[in-house]
């Protein structure tokens, strides 16, 4: 039972460049989320997904794309990537929505865009 | 805003010491929780404190919560050097989604 997983650790991107960081959890969840964290600011929700098929906004999602193709799979898109996303990416699910239910958390992705 | 504000921002302790870190919130919720983050990690659930609780204990944790006042509070009792982390609550109001604070850095020195 490895919890969330997401691929990659670390990445560094040029301005302009995009990726998709990957996050994977192996719980069975039905909701599952990416924030960023920044120095000063906590934690951010970007996008978040009540199940297969399905994403919504968070607090800051522009220039972030989501899908949810797979129950157990929950991809994040740059497609032109800016200094201003340097971050930290985590990635978290759980098995209810926030009423009831604790987040589970991968370790994160460090991205540094120059 | 509906973020948890935290106090303090940073703590410094010697083992064996209690250390009480606040959250307070502008909004009504229905639970706040706490986290605790490693250095290079990701994030790990504590507690829950549903709005009709006013106390819990895990253990050497013990959340208490006061909707009159909008404020939480975490004491770890008797702490350990492996306590050392930032900790953070977390507010989940009628969205369903969990809105984090900006956490509380504390340093246990053995």
């Amino acid at each position: 039972n490895a919890g969330v997983t997401q691929t990659p650790k670390f990445r560094v991107l040029k301005t302009g460049q995009s990726m998709t960081l990957l996050c994977a959890q192996d719980m069975n969840h039905e909701y599952m989320y990416w924030y960023r964290q920044d120095p000063g600011m906590g934690l951010r929700l970007i996008h978040y997904s009540v199940g297969e098929g399905t994403t919504a906004k968070g607090e800051v999602p522009d220039g972030y794309n989501v899908s949810r193709l797979k129950k157990q799979n929950f991809l994040l898109g740059l497609e032109s990537a800016a200094p201003s996303q340097t971050s930290v990416y985590f990635c978290a699910s759980s098995y209810g929505t926030g009423l009831f239910s604790p987040l589970h958390f991968g370790n994160g992705t460090r991205l540094t865009v120059t | 805003s509906q973020q948890g504000e935290e106090d303090p921002q940073a703590l410094s302790i010697q083992e064996g010491e209690n250390a009480t870190m606040n959250c307070s919130y502008k909004t009504s919720i229905n639970n706040l929780q706490w986290y605790r983050q490693n250095s290079g990690r990701g994030l790990v659930h504590l507690i829950l404190i549903r709005s009709n609780e006013r106390e819990k204990h895990s253990g050497r944790l013990r959340v208490t919560l006061d909707t009159s006042k909008k404020s939480s509070s975490l004491l770890i009792t008797a702490s350990r050097a492996a306590d050392t982390a930032s900790y953070f609550c977390a507010i989940s109001s009628n969205t369903g989604k969990l809105i984090f604070g900006q956490g509380t850095t504390l340093q246990v020195k053995p």
